[in-house]
Order: C-alpha cells, then structure tokens, then sequence
C-alpha cells in the first residue's frame, strides 16, 4: 500500500530561520511526487512536481528536493507569509489517485 | 475566471438527512475530484471522473454517490448522511493528461452531521 508521512507535523520558525519539512514515501513505482500549500479555510494550492530521485525544483523562497525514499521542502529566510499547512503527496504508475501525507503546519513568527 | 466553486461552504445536518455538494470549474477540465479531509487523516479520495458522463470510485466511496451530467459540474451526493461523514470536502480539478499535476482545488465545504 502506498504510504506518505510527513514530520514534523507542526514546526515554528523565527522569520529568517532556514528550515526543512521531511515527506517519506513508500509507493509501487513513482510516477511523482507533489507539494501543495493549504492556507486555513482554503483548499491546497499546487507548488511543485518531482519526478525522479536528485531532482530539485525552486520557487522564491522554496526549494524541494527528492530521494528514493523521501523528499525535503527547504525554506530559505522565511517570511510570515510562508506560514501555512505544507501537503505531500504521491502518485505510483497506473494508479488515478494522488496519496496525500497528513501536511505539516507551519508558522513563522515575525 | 473563477476557477473550482463548490456549494455549499457550510452545511449542518441530521443523521439520515441527504444532500447534495455541488462543484464547478470554468477551466474546461476533463478530470474532476472528491476528496474529504479529516483532522490526521490527510487527503482521501472519495470519487472522479475523467469525463463528461464517466465516474469511478476513490479510496472511501462508501455511503457517497457521484454524478457528471455536464463536463463542468461534478455533484456529489449523501443518501443518508452519519456523523463518520462530519469533515471538510474538497472538489478539485486538471485538464487531460497522464500526470495528477496541477490539481486545482476548491476552497472547500464544511459538513457537519449531528
């Protein structure tokens, strides 16, 4: 059974303080693999697509990166705007469904 | 553009009372979803349909109908509502292709079952 596991499940930051968000996956065979942004009362919001092990991906103040076996969420300097629910998810080959993890909630004090 | 709206955002119900959630995308997708997501549970897939006229089952399609009668609109439907059924709802959708990417969500419905 594909599984998603993300930790930690909430983290707090000083604004400025770099950090990283773990996802750990088990899936059949890896199609990709998926971080969404979730703000309260609002549904996710796509950040980025990896597909394949040492792959990396940017955007402002994110950088994910992937494994065989996990992927990391860097964040860079953050801002309070970047305080927010950070989704995981995965889709193996043949399968319609995206596996989501259970998010990790973010916050960034100014 | 408005992207995925769903209706209701809020809805209390008795147990044994039906309902209907409705979900519209103005984006022309060819794929549509339900999820629920409950506290620790993540996102689970209840039903999709990767098409006008076509549904299939999800992860938790239990006590859940679905219909897709027009491209843009994708319903679905608690014959008998029980309080397991109390979670947030998440209509979401992406054009065809071979790759999840790019899901586009609704902003959700709050369903509460008393």
């Amino acid at each position: 059974e594909d599984q998603v596991t993300q930790s930690p499940e909430a983290l707090r930051l000083q604004e400025g303080e770099s950090s990283s968000l773990n996802c750990s996956y088990t899936v059949s065979g890896l199609r990709g693999l998926f971080w969404y942004r979730q703000d309260p009362g609002k549904g996710p919001e796509f950040l980025f697509t990896l597909y394949s092990a040492g792959e990396e991906k940017e955007k402002e103040r994110l950088k994910a990166t992937l494994t065989k076996k996990e992927s990391f969420l860097h964040i860079t300097a953050p801002k309070p705007e970047d305080s927010a629910t950070y989704l995981c998810a995965v889709q193996a080959w043949g399968a319609q469904k995206l596996v989501f993890g259970q998010g990790t909630r973010l916050t960034i004090n100014p | 553009n408005a992207g995925v709206t769903q209706t209701p955002k809020f809805r209390v119900l008795k147990t044994g009372q039906s309902m209907t959630l409705l979900c519209a995308q103005d984006m022309n997708h060819e794929y549509m979803y339900w999820y629920r997501q409950d506290p620790g549970m993540g996102l689970r897939l209840i039903h999709y349909s990767v098409g006008e006229g076509t549904t299939a089952k999800g992860e938790v399609p239990d006590g859940y109908n679905v219909s897709r009668l027009k491209k843009q609109n994708f319903l679905l439907g608690l014959e008998s509502a029980a309080p397991s059924q109390t979670s947030v709802y998440f209509c979401a959708s992406r054009p065809g292709g071979r790759l999840n990417e790019k899901l586009f969500f609704g902003s959700g419905t709050q369903l509460s079952v008393l």
